[in-house]
């Protein structure tokens, strides 16, 4: 069965940093393109970043450019996001979810996470 | 970025209706099109690709339909474990956009 879990999520100030991980099993991780989508308080649904299989081509949201980066480690089937210079309106759970394929190009993902929650708060 | 619009935002259906909801985007996305269901406190769940391509053990009352702009979610016989939140969803551009959701109740 395919599996993702995150963790990783908390309060932090503004400014601050955190990074998410997510935990996957049940596939081939390093077959599989990946992505981060997050969903503010009573919001909908945002696309904040994605990385390929394989060769690991990342993709970010301009909301989040320059300021999150997206890494994959295979060896240990893990999908991380890294966040530096929070923002109030980052506050947010996040989802990692799997894409069906190696690229994330005209792929939407199959199989969600169960969220980790960031609060960004002074 | 590719607009992507819900209609309605709610609706309140009885057990047994047939339901539908549209997306409309911003401009022709061919059918790079998915829906997602997501229950209260819940992650969301994948239930259509390629506008109408169910993913895998999701339920053949679900349907989708539509090509270039304009898409529809229909549930053929709606029961209590429907009650959710309908997001749709195009991947034909950069960046991946969703619609505002459609929020279904049961009467």
């Amino acid at each position: 069965e395919v599996q993702l879990l995150e963790s990783g999520g908390g309060l932090v100030q503004p400014g601050g940093s955190l990074r998410l991980s997510c935990a996957a099993s049940g596939f081939t991780f390093t077959s599989y393109a990946m992505t981060w989508v997050r969903q503010a308080p009573g919001k909908g649904l945002e696309w904040v970043s994605a990385i390929s299989g394989g060769d690991g081509i990342t993709y970010y949201a301009d909301s989040v450019k320059g300021r999150f980066t997206i890494s994959r480690d295979n060896s240990k089937n893990t999908l991380y996001l890294q966040m530096n210079s929070l923002r109030a309106e980052d506050t947010a759970v996040y989802y990692c979810a799997k894409y069906p394929y190696g690229s994330f190009y005209y792929y939407t993902m199959d199989v969600w996470g169960q969220g980790t929650t960031v609060t960004v708060s002074s | 970025d590719i607009q992507m619009t819900q209609s309605p935002s709610s609706l309140s259906a009885s057990v047994g209706d047939r339901v539908t909801i549209t997306c409309r985007a911003s401009q022709g996305i061919s059918n790079y099109l998915a829906w997602f269901q997501q229950k209260p406190g819940k992650a969301p769940k994948s239930l259509i690709y390629a506008a109408s391509s169910l993913q895998s053990g999701v339920p053949s009352k679900f349907s989708g339909s539509g090509s270039g702009t304009d898409f529809t979610l229909t549930i053929s016989s709606l029961q209590p474990e429907d009650s959710a939140t309908y997001y749709c969803q195009q991947y034909n551009s950069d960046p991946l956009t969703f619609g505002g959701g459609t929020k279904v109740e049961i009467k």
